[in-house]
């Protein structure tokens, strides 16, 4: 285990659910991550929270909203998600401060279904 | 823009050979790092290499960087039934305050009994 926790692990919703991903690292980190992997492309970076704060948003859609109430816990809600919304969404944390090298530690991802 | 392309997309190999994956970048980095990915799971942190270093060992594995030429190689001697996973190359560099991560598409490294 990484220490990077995810819930639930498989999601099934409808296009006009809300719903809400969680992710806790046990590993005392203050850099969390949200990824979507789709089918045969590249992960990628959606979200990043620094000491709580959100420092990077690659042009998402705003369907999904993330939340970092600690820097121990991360969520991403869903609404009005699209079919193509259908991934892995992989959760990641990282120790960052004065090093120019840090690994990232994943959880084992939520796999969304969206019909 | 995606950063890093693996090659070969896909290598399926016999228990015992060695495997070799390529991975190429375009701009500046001051660091790559390699990751495994079970089938459906999570990814796992294999080695980092730093910018100023060119080669690095850990275990059966050894990587090889290449600044000039924008490139690295995983090398995994002696595989296993259960080295069979996917490998992810990934270029490192500070941004916004934290180490960003540009990920490539993969190699799917299967190794047959």
């Amino acid at each position: 285990e990484t220490g990077v926790t995810q819930t639930p692990r498989h999601l099934v919703m409808g296009m006009t659910n809300k719903k809400s991903l969680k992710c806790e690292q046990h590993l005392g980190h203050n850099a969390m991550y949200w990824y979507k992997q789709s089918a045969k492309k590249p992960l990628e970076l959606m979200f990043v929270y620094s000491l709580e704060e959100r420092v990077e948003n690659n042009s998402v859609p705003s369907r999904f909203s993330p939340e970092c109430p600690n820097s121990s816990h991360l969520f991403l809600h869903l609404h009005t998600l699209q079919p193509e919304d259908s991934a892995l969404y992989l959760c990641a944390s990282s120790q960052e401060g004065l090093a120019l090298y840090n690994e990232q530690f994943f959880g084992p991802g939520t796999r969304l279904t969206v019909l | 823009s995606q950063q890093g392309e693996e090659d070969p997309q896909a290598l399926s190999i016999q228990e015992g050979e060695n495997a070799t994956m390529n991975c190429s970048y375009k701009t500046s980095i001051n660091n790559l790092q390699w990751y495994r990915q079970n089938s459906g799971r999570g990814l796992v942190h294999l080695i980092l290499i730093r910018s100023n270093e060119r080669e690095k060992h850990s275990g059966r594995l050894r990587v090889t960087l290449d600044t000039s030429k924008k490139s690295s190689s995983l090398l995994i001697t002696a595989s296993r039934a259960a080295d069979t996973a996917s490998y992810f190359c990934a270029t490192g560099l500070r941004s916004g305050g934290y180490n960003k991560l540009i990920f490539g598409a993969g190699t799917r490294l299967a190794v047959h009994p």
